[in-house]
């Protein structure tokens, strides 16, 4: 069965300070790995999508990397709208590209 | 660009009765799923239509279903209303099913609570 483990569940960092979150996956042949932000009362919001080991993809304070096992978010010089939760997700390796497979998210406070 | 749209955001209803709730995908976009998402399970996924067809089914009881018209939108029906029924019920779209971008654009989400 595909399991996503994200960790840690919560973390609390002052403005500026880097810091990763780690997702780590179990899967019969990954198909690819996404990373989504949401934010309270708000569905997710598509960050990164990565495909294979070795992979890297950035987006402003955020960075992706992707190895066989797991992943992590890097999070350089964060602001306090960086504050949401980050869930981790890989696709299903049979059926709809749709179908996703989600982590617990892990909930990043930035504090000024 | 109008986004994701669901409706209704929010709603009480009572164990046994039955919910539909509605989901306008992006222009253009084809392709719909649904997922749950709870504070225990977090988000579940529970099926995916394109082009008025159900391509895959998540691992939920047969109460739960859902069906997509020609103009892409798409409704989802729970039956016999469960305590455990009570999540935020997420809607995404994308432009096509089979692609492999993984970049689902998801609604706001409709709340339903079961007392």
């Amino acid at each position: 069965e595909d399991q996503v483990t994200q960790s840690p569940e919560a973390l609390r960092l002052q403005e500026g300070e880097s810091s990763s979150l780690n997702c780590s996956y179990t899967v019969s042949g990954l198909r690819g790995l996404f990373w989504y932000r949401q934010d309270p009362g708000k569905g997710p919001e598509f960050l990164f999508t990565l495909y294979s080991a070795g992979e890297e993809k950035e987006k402003e304070r955020l960075k992706a990397t992707l190895t066989k096992k797991e992943s992590f978010l890097h999070i350089t010089a964060p602001k306090p709208e960086d504050s949401a939760t980050y869930l981790c997700a890989v696709q299903a390796p049979f059926g709809g590209a749709q179908k996703l497979v989600f982590g617990q998210g892990t909930r990043l406070t930035i504090n000024p | 660009k109008a986004g994701v749209t669901q409706t209704p955001r929010y709603l009480i209803k009572t164990r046994g009765q039955q919910v539909t709730l509605s989901c306008s995908p992006i222009s253009g976009h084809r392709s719909v799923s649904w997922y749950q998402q709870t504070p225990g399970q977090g988000l579940q996924f529970l099926f995916e239509y394109f082009s008025e067809t159900q391509r895959n089914k998540g691992n939920f009881p047969g109460r739960f279903s859902g069906r997509q018209f020609s103009n892409s939108r798409s409704e989802m029906n729970v039956s016999t209303l469960e305590l455990g029924d009570s999540a935020l019920y997420l809607c995404a779209s994308s432009l096509m099913s089979g692609k492999l971008t993984g970049e689902l654009f998801f609604g706001e989400g409709s709340r339903l609570t079961v007392l």
